[in-house]
């Protein structure tokens, strides 16, 4: 079974810190994504990722970058959290798709649960 | 864009069965997922629709009907363990992240299956 490992279940931090979220998984996915999900909004892609050292922008970029130095991992960083950040985070892998129909399912971690004060 | 509608709240009793409908606007799209999610856990893949009709696992089944824009998660047999968020999701042909996998998901419906 693909296992996507996030490295913490809680965060607390203050408004204004550098925050690294990490995710590591264990199936040689080349793609890997970051979500974050709130209560009537569901899942909204931040950012996404292909290879390592790539990247692309989801819907919801602002105020969040992406690191994959390593294809097994990809880490999320707020550069300086801010209160409306306060969130659920939620890092995914599945395999690359290469076009058409074929599916591909996102595996998902159990999220970071991140408070900003 | 993408738009994606569920329902965001459905209830129905033990051994029941329930109809989760997704409507979509989007120019075109690969195929239809459905993820489910307990609370304080990770979503996880349901099913897959890439062709009109019904597919069905188990207790559960997925329909897709690209000339209606709709789609729905048939659950029957309804048992406790099944309340959980359901969400839809696409992958859509045109946007660049489509070949990588990105999908767009519905805001998820939350069922509550009542003894």
């Amino acid at each position: 079974d693909v296992k996507v490992t996030q490295s913490s279940r809680y965060l607390v931090k203050r408004t204004g810190e550098k925050v690294f979220l990490e995710c590591v998984q264990d199936m040689d996915h080349e793609n890997m994504f970051w979500y974050r999900q709130d209560p009537g909004l569901g899942l909204r892609l931040i950012y996404f990722s292909y290879d390592v050292k790539m990247k692309e922008k989801g819907d919801i970029p602002e105020g969040y970058s992406v690191s994959r130095e390593k294809k097994e991992r990809f880490s999320l960083i707020l550069e300086s959290a801010s209160t409306n950040q306060t969130s659920m985070y939620l890092c995914a892998s599945s395999l690359l798709t290469g076009g058409g129909s074929y599916n591909s399912p996102l595996h998902f971690g159990n999220g970071t649960r991140l408070t900003v004060t | 864009g993408q738009s994606l509608e569920q329902p965001s709240e459905v209830t129905a009793v033990e051994g029941a069965i329930v109809q989760i409908n997704c409507t979509y606007q989007t120019s075109g799209f690969y195929g239809l997922s459905w993820y489910q999610q307990h609370d304080g856990g990770a979503p996880t893949f349901l099913s897959y629709n890439a062709l009109d009709g019904l597919e069905e696992t188990g207790r559960f089944s997925s329909f897709l009907s690209r000339s209606d824009s709709y789609g729905y998660l048939l659950l029957q047999e309804l048992q406790m363990k099944d309340s959980a968020s359901y969400f839809c999701a696409v992958r859509p042909p045109h946007d660049r992240g489509s070949t990588l996998g990105r999908l767009y998901f519905g805001r998820g419906t939350q069922l509550t299956v009542w003894p």
